[in-house]
C-alpha cells in the first residue's frame, strides 16, 4: 500500500547550520508530495509542494527535492533560525483524484540560538 | 485566507461518555478530515468526507462516528470514549487536484484528554 516514511524523529541543529529532512514514500499512482510545518500550539500548515511535473519545490527559503529514482523528497534550508523550531511532516497524494494524504510521523526540529 | 475552527479547543471527558468534537470551515471547500496526531504516529486519519451527507473511513475509523451536514460542518463523534482516544484532533478541508491549491487547510486542535 501507500506509505510514507520519516526516519529521522528529532533533529537538534545550532542557529546557521544547514538542514537535511529525509522522507521516502511507496506509492504505484503519480504523486504530488508536500511538506508541512506545524508550530507549537498552531495546526499544520502547507510549507511547499511538488509534482512529478518538475522536481523542486521552494517556500521561505526552504528547498524540497523529489527523486522519482529513489522514491524520495527531501527538505532542505541553508541556514536555519530560531523560529524554524517546528515539526515538519513529509505528505503525499497518490494522484490528483485522490482524496487521502498521506503524512509522515513527523520531525521535531528544535534549532538553538 | 482560508478559515477552519475548532470546538472545543480542549475537553476532558470519562470514559464511556460520549463526546462531540465540531469543525467549522468557511473555504467553501468540499472535502473535510478529521485526524488525530500521537507522538510517534504524527497525524493519522480517522474519517473524512467529500461533500454534505458523505462520511468515509479514513484508516484508524474504529470507535468514531462523522457527520457532516453541511458543506461547513464536519463533526466527529465518540459514542463511548476511551482512555486510547486521549489525543489531539485536527480537523482540514481542502479541494484535491487543485494545482496550487491543492492543500489542506487546518484548524488549531482540540486536546482531549479521557479519563
Amino acid at each position: 500500500g501507500d506509505s510514507v516514511i520519516q526516519m529521522q524523529g528529532q533533529v537538534t541543529l545550532s542557529e546557521n547550520d544547514f538542514l537535511f529532512i529525509n522522507c521516502t514514500y511507496s506509492t504505484t499512482g503519480y504523486p504530488t508530495l508536500f511538506w508541512y510545518v506545524q508550530y507549537s500550539g498552531e495546526g499544520p500548515q502547507l510549507l511547499l509542494q511538488v509534482t512529478t511535473a518538475n522536481n523542486k519545490g521552494s517556500s521561505r527559503g526552504f528547498e524540497a527535492t523529489y527523486d522519482k529514482g529513489t522514491t524520495s523528497f527531501h527538505l532542505q534550508k541553508t541556514s536555519v533560525q530560531e523560529i524554524d523550531s517546528a515539526v515538519y511532516y513529509c505528505a503525499m497524494r497518490r494522484d490528483t483524484n485522490a482524496y487521502k494524504v498521506i503524512f509522515g510521523k513527523g520531525t521535531h526540529l528544535h534549532v538553538l540560538p | 485566507e482560508a478559515a477552519v475552527t475548532q470546538s472545543p479547543r480542549n475537553k476532558v471527558a470519562v470514559t464511556g461518555g460520549k463526546v462531540t468534537l465540531s469543525c467549522n470551515q468557511t473555504n467553501n471547500h468540499n472535502n473535510m478530515y478529521w485526524y488525530r496526531q500521537d507522538t510517534g504516529h504524527g497525524l493519522r486519519l480517522i474519517h473524512y468526507s467529500y461533500g454534505a451527507g458523505s462520511t468515509e473511513k479514513g484508516d484508524i475509523p474504529d470507535g468514531y462516528k462523522a457527520s457532516r451536514p453541511s458543506q461547513e460542518n464536519f463533526s466527529l463523534i465518540l459514542e463511548l470514549a476511551t482512555p486510547s482516544q486521549t489525543s489531539v484532533y485536527f480537523c482540514a478541508s481542502g479541494v484535491p487536484g487543485q494545482g496550487a491549491g491543492d492543500t489542506q487547510y487546518f484548524g488549531p486542535g482540540t486536546r482531549l484528554l479521557v479519563l
